[in-house]
């Protein structure tokens, strides 16, 4: 079946500095990809997306580029700040229902702690 | 504009006792529903999902069930409410025939002492 595999964290960052979260995938077909971010005691937010390969995906500073060749879509800011602190999730689509609708697949999360 | 609401925000209740959590989605028809539980420090387990009113899916086999009354309340309950049954409980929704985005609510933290 389909999966999410993401960097374990935690990780800590101080501000300002360069972020990468790694993620890779396993999927049959071309799923669309997900991040989501989780800032503490609240529910997902999506991030950004991206349905193809090489689109990129990008929101408040952050991006990530579907990468079909090796199936990977790490997170990416230039520049993190102390407000960024959260679990950051990597998601894919999975169809079900005849491929007419879909469910996302998870990975486990990456809790990113930016100290000032 | 679609909202997401979930209730209650916080839970705490005895081994053994019923539960009923409930989820309601407003500004949008017939979405995509769905119950997802968030063990502490694991990720998101799908726990199940509807297309439509009455039409439940289950993914994993556990003592909760869902039931979906109307176009757009989808309820989680329990009878017997187990001490592994604690975890943060997220609705979400999405637009139906192939949208593959997902929308969530602001989650329902359960604890079973």
């Amino acid at each position: 079946g389909n999966s999410v595999t993401q960097m374990e964290g935690p990780v800590t960052l101080s501000e300002e500095a360069f972020l990468t979260i790694n993620c890779t995938y396993t999927a049959t077909g071309y799923p669309s990809l997900f991040w989501y971010v989780q800032y503490p005691g609240e529910g997902l937010q999506l991030l950004l997306k991206a349905t193809k390969a090489d689109d990129k995906g990008s929101n408040k500073g952050f991006e990530a580029t579907y990468r079909k060749e090796t199936t990977s879509f790490h997170l990416e800011k230039g520049s993190v700040q102390v407000s960024d602190s959260a679990v950051y999730f990597c998601a894919l689509s999975d169809p079900y229902s005849g491929g007419s609708n879909y469910k996302l697949t998870f990975g486990k999360g990456t809790l990113l702690t930016v100290n000032p | 504009s679609q909202t997401i609401h979930q209730w209650p925000a916080t839970l705490v209740q005895p081994v053994g006792s019923p539960l009923s959590l409930e989820c309601t989605v407003e500004g949008t028809s017939n979405p995509n529903l769905y119950w997802y539980r968030q063990a502490a420090g694991r990720g998101l387990q799908l726990l199940f999902y509807s297309v439509g009113i009455g039409q439940i899916s289950s993914e994993v086999p556990q003592n909760l069930s869902a039931s979906r009354p109307q176009d757009r309340q989808f309820i989680l309950s329990s009878k017997k409410l187990l001490l592994s049954d604690s975890g943060f409980y997220l609705c979400a929704w999405s637009v139906s025939g192939g949208a593959e985005t997902q929308y969530f609510g602001p989650g329902t933290r359960l604890l079973v002492l």
